[in-house]
């Protein structure tokens, strides 16, 4: 595997349920993100990640919850979401010690919440 | 705070038409600018970058030049094809690893 990859890539879910998704990033950086891109809104920065620490949280509601357990893993645990959570989930990784900062983004997890 | 504004779309053209697709920006410092595009059921991927001013950041035949005197950084390929229908985003960054993005812009091109 190369890049940033994300599983599942598609995910239908009840307002019940306990979901998990995963990232993982083969290029060796050291900070990851999660994003959440819902149609005509722009692309919503939701947490990031420093050597394995949360440095940011978006004021995301509290059914999301974040977890880092190593610099190339990233899970967004999901728990009662709403219909209006239907959404793109982006996950990207990025170098923090390099000099312009670009991030590199896997291909997503397309999630529905019925 | 920064931000980014871009051209509301979609952009529709014909192949083989110029596109430009306008970016201007509002940063403190000197912030690096990028193009990312992404494709239907796609991530968004990195299409170019430029890091100091009057740098011009290519790939794939698109271009941007940092304009720091304009804050711009304007999207342009010569000749566009039906694989460059897409959504494009502008995004920066302040010296901090988080980007802000523009909207996104929709181009669409037919044969």
């Amino acid at each position: 595997e190369t890049g940033v990859t994300q599983t599942p890539r598609h995910l239908v879910m009840g307002m019940t349920n306990k979901k998990s998704l995963k990232c993982e990033q083969h290029l060796g950086h050291n900070a990851m993100y999660w994003y959440k891109q819902s149609a005509k809104k722009p692309l919503e920065l939701m947490f990031v990640y420093n050597f394995k620490e949360q440095t940011e949280n978006n004021s995301v509601p509290s059914r999301f919850s974040p977890e880092c357990p190593n610099s190339s893993h990233l899970f967004l645990h999901l728990h009662t979401l709403q219909p209006e959570d239907s959404a793109l989930y982006l996950c990207a990784s990025s170098q923090e010690d390099a000099n312009s900062y670009e991030q590199y983004f896997g291909p997503g997890t397309r999630l529905t919440v019925t | 705070g920064d931000s980014v504004t871009q051209m509301e779309g979609p952009v529709t053209l014909s192949e083989e038409a110029f596109l430009t697709i306008n970016c201007t920006y509002t940063a403190t410092g000197y912030p690096s600018l990028f193009w990312y595009v992404q494709y239907p059921g796609e991530g968004l991927q990195l299409l170019l970058k430029a890091t100091k001013a009057d740098d011009k950041g290519s790939n794939k035949g698109f271009e941007a030049t940092y304009r720091k005197e304009t804050t711009s950084f304007h999207l342009e390929k010569g000749s566009v094809q039906v694989s460059d229908s897409a959504v494009y985003f502008c995004a920066l960054s302040s010296g901090y690893s988080t980007l802000t993005f523009g909207k996104g812009t929709m181009l669409l091109v037919s044969p």
